[in-house]
């Protein structure tokens, strides 16, 4: 079934440690985003990439890291975590600037 | 400052009844207003897409509207059932920019009771 994975579904993580979130997409697609959803802030932009070999900062990268080493696969990487990033991280791709994002089903990650 | 606005918050209504979930933009520039409808435990999914000449888009019994001049959009939903029940959420986004282009709202949480 075309579309985007990410795992781990679910996690539980000591502040500090480091996580990486797996997102794939058998679409083809050129974009892909990561955003986080908090309740009351709604879904907001982490990194994006545009093609495979590039990416970019969206409005809330600080603690995060992305790349994009072929046009499959986009992990976001938090190197040291803490309870603020304890959230739900969903990963998106669209075919070009004007179609509509196709969202992984999230990552629901916790921070203690 | 470019930003999207989505009334009500909530909003709880009886299965069958209509309801109409408001968005107003401040984007500029304007190229195209998405609605997407995201269940519990889900990513959100795309229900219709407004661009700047259009004025009502209809997928079954959702029903857009767009009104570029007030900058507000609308989505209508008829006889709700059950399945109805979800977060919608409203996505601008700007004309000709890559990656930061989509602004979103906060979405409107939908609860349709029997």
């Amino acid at each position: 079934i075309a579309g985007i994975t990410q795992a781990p579904t679910s996690q539980i993580l000591a502040a500090g440690r480091r996580m990486t979130l797996r997102c794939t997409q058998d679409m083809r697609h050129n974009a892909m985003y990561w955003y986080r959803q908090d309740l009351g802030l709604g879904l907001r932009l982490i990194h994006y990439s545009n093609t495979a070999g590039t990416t970019g900062k969206g409005e809330v990268p600080d603690g995060y890291s992305v790349s994009r080493a072929n046009t499959d696969d986009f992990p976001l990487t938090l190197a040291s975590a803490v309870p603020s990033q304890t959230s739900v991280y969903f990963c998106a791709s669209r075919p070009h600037q004007g179609g509509p994002l196709t969202f992984g089903a999230g990552s629901r990650l916790t921070v203690l | 400052k470019n930003q999207v606005e989505q009334s009500p918050q909530s909003l709880i209504i009886l299965e069958g009844k209509n309801c109409t979930l408001q968005c107003n933009y401040t984007v500029s520039p304007f190229s195209n207003l998405r609605w997407y409808k995201q269940d519990t435990g889900r990513g959100p999914v795309s229900l219709t897409i407004m661009t700047f000449s259009e004025n009502t888009k209809s997928n079954g019994r959702y029903t857009a509207t767009l009104d570029a001049d007030t900058k507000q959009s609308s989505l209508h939903i008829t006889a709700s059932q059950l399945s109805d029940s979800a977060s919608y959420i409203c996505v601008v986004r700007l004309f000709n920019q890559a990656g930061t282009a989509l602004i979103f709202g906060k979405g409107t949480t939908l609860s349709v009771s029997s």
